[in-house]
């Protein structure tokens, strides 16, 4: 089973739709969650960390159920612009900054 | 603003050649690492570093070594390249080894090994 596992999409939505990723992890232990965004041909970005409380920035919120093991990234009002890659991170301590990548989801925002 | 900047964004390479891929950042980090990334499988950790001639191997180092010689400066090294390491290799630096979760990556260079 991978750590982090994501649905690969693509995700296809309307301008001004709201979507939801999902994405789960095996490691209990995992401390810190995150979303980065990767362009075509581009390197990845952070978008965003994922807190307990959940957080929000803008029309992005992201989720956290510890219980369950997943996290959540939800964008409002679809951009044309948002049409990415969503990468799932999370970290889990051990020596030196070690975080674990999920494969991504493609998001397709059409006009 | 943060630079992270490899040193080729393309390169063709034959089964067998040494490859050096480098990589450079400005910004004073202690951590440095090496991930590869493939279609479905996301970004995998070859090698990290988090001081000057440390390195620790990811979850995926065979066929692959490092060098740290100085702080701003990350270079990997296929000894012997072979098809299977046709990939795309991010370079990504971060500032202390807290896991903040920001990873701060260079434009990344296309390997295709013939």
């Amino acid at each position: 089973r991978k750590e982090v596992e994501q649905d690969p999409g693509p995700f296809n939505v309307p301008e001004g739709a709201t979507v939801a990723f999902n994405c789960t992890y095996s490691n209990s232990a995992s401390q810190s969650f995150f979303w980065y965004r990767q362009d075509c041909r581009k390197e990845p970005k952070l978008l965003m960390s994922v807190y307990s409380s959940g957080n929000e920035d803008g029309r992005f919120t992201a989720q956290l159920n510890r219980a369950s093991q997943y996290i959540s990234l939800l964008i409002r009002d679809s951009k044309l612009s948002d049409s990415a890659t969503y990468l799932c991170v999370v970290s889990t301590w051990e020596y030196g900054n070690k975080l674990v990548f999920g494969a991504g989801t493609i998001l397709r925002v059409k006009s | 603003d943060v630079k992270v900047t490899q040193s080729s964004r393309y390169l063709v390479k034959r089964t067998g050649e040494k490859v050096f891929l480098e990589c450079v950042q400005d910004m004073d980090h202690e951590n440095m690492f090496w991930y590869r990334q493939d279609p479905g499988l996301g970004l995998r950790l070859i090698y990290f570093s988090y001081d000057v001639k440390m390195k620790e191997k990811g979850d995926i180092p065979e066929g692959y070594s490092v060098s740290r010689e100085k702080k701003e400066r990350f270079s990997l090294i296929l000894e012997s390249a072979s098809t299977n390491q046709t990939s795309m290799y991010l370079c990504a630096s971060t500032l202390g080894v807290q896991p903040t979760g920001e990873l701060f990556f260079g434009e990344g260079s296309r390997l295709t090994v013939l």
